[in-house]
């Protein structure tokens, strides 16, 4: 069945430094790939998507492309915040319908210290 | 426009009770889902409900069950609580046929400890 792998955490980053989060996934057909963020004591909020290769999704300075010939979804980002402290999950979607649920990564906690 | 309202905020529990759980979608959504999320297996699909209709089901065993009302309000259960079912139980409502789009908006969950 479908899958996705995120690189195991916690990842600790200085403020400022560059963010690379590696989302790789197993898939029939062409999903659509999503990265979804939950801040302490929330809920998820879709932080960004793509549906078709070599798509890039962006959303407050975080980036994420596509990569059909690597099957990833990695996330990026230029400079971190302590605000940017979280869990990130990828997460795809099968392309068969809008009605099949998303399936999600295991989570990668980012801890962002001033 | 309120959010995905979860209640109880947190639950504590023993084995073999059960427990209900409670989501208001936002208004205007009518589907409703449910995940299970640990920190060993991170997000797991329980079930989703749609116009009062179950339309998917993740693989968990009859334990574990739910419905929604007619105001698209839903409740999951689970019976026979096991000290494994301590999670974090997400909901998320999202518009007709678009709970794989992407357009999941998720509540704070119900945070369970059984003991």
């Amino acid at each position: 069945g479908d899958s996705v792998t995120q690189m195991e955490g916690p990842v600790t980053l200085s403020e400022e430094a560059f963010l690379t989060i590696n989302c790789t996934y197993t898939a029939t057909g062409y999903p659509s790939l999503f990265w979804y963020v939950q801040y302490p004591g929330e809920g998820l909020q879709l932080l960004l998507k793509a549906t078709k290769a070599d798509d890039k999704g962006s959303n407050k300075g975080f980036e994420a492309t596509y990569r059909k010939e690597t099957t990833s979804f990695h996330l990026e980002k230029g400079s971190v915040q302590v605000s940017d402290s979280a869990v990130y999950f990828c997460a795809l979607s099968g392309p068969s319908s809008g009605n099949t649920p998303l399936v999600f990564g295991k989570g990668t906690r980012l801890s962002v210290i001033a | 426009k309120a959010g995905v309202t979860q209640t109880p905020r947190y639950l504590i529990k023993t084995r073999g009770q059960q427990v209900t759980l409670s989501c208001s979608p936002i208004s205007g959504h009518r589907s409703v889902s449910w995940y299970q999320q640990t920190p060993g297996q991170g997000l797991q699909f329980l079930f989703e409900y749609f116009s009062e209709t179950q339309r998917n089901k993740g693989n968990f065993p009859g334990r574990f069950s739910g419905r929604q009302f007619s105001n698209s309000r839903s409740e999951m259960n689970v019976s026979t609580l096991e000290l494994g079912d301590s999670a974090l139980y997400l909901c998320a409502s999202s518009l007709a046929g678009d709970i794989g789009g992407g357009k999941l908006f998720f509540g704070s969950g119900t945070q369970l400890s059984v003991l």
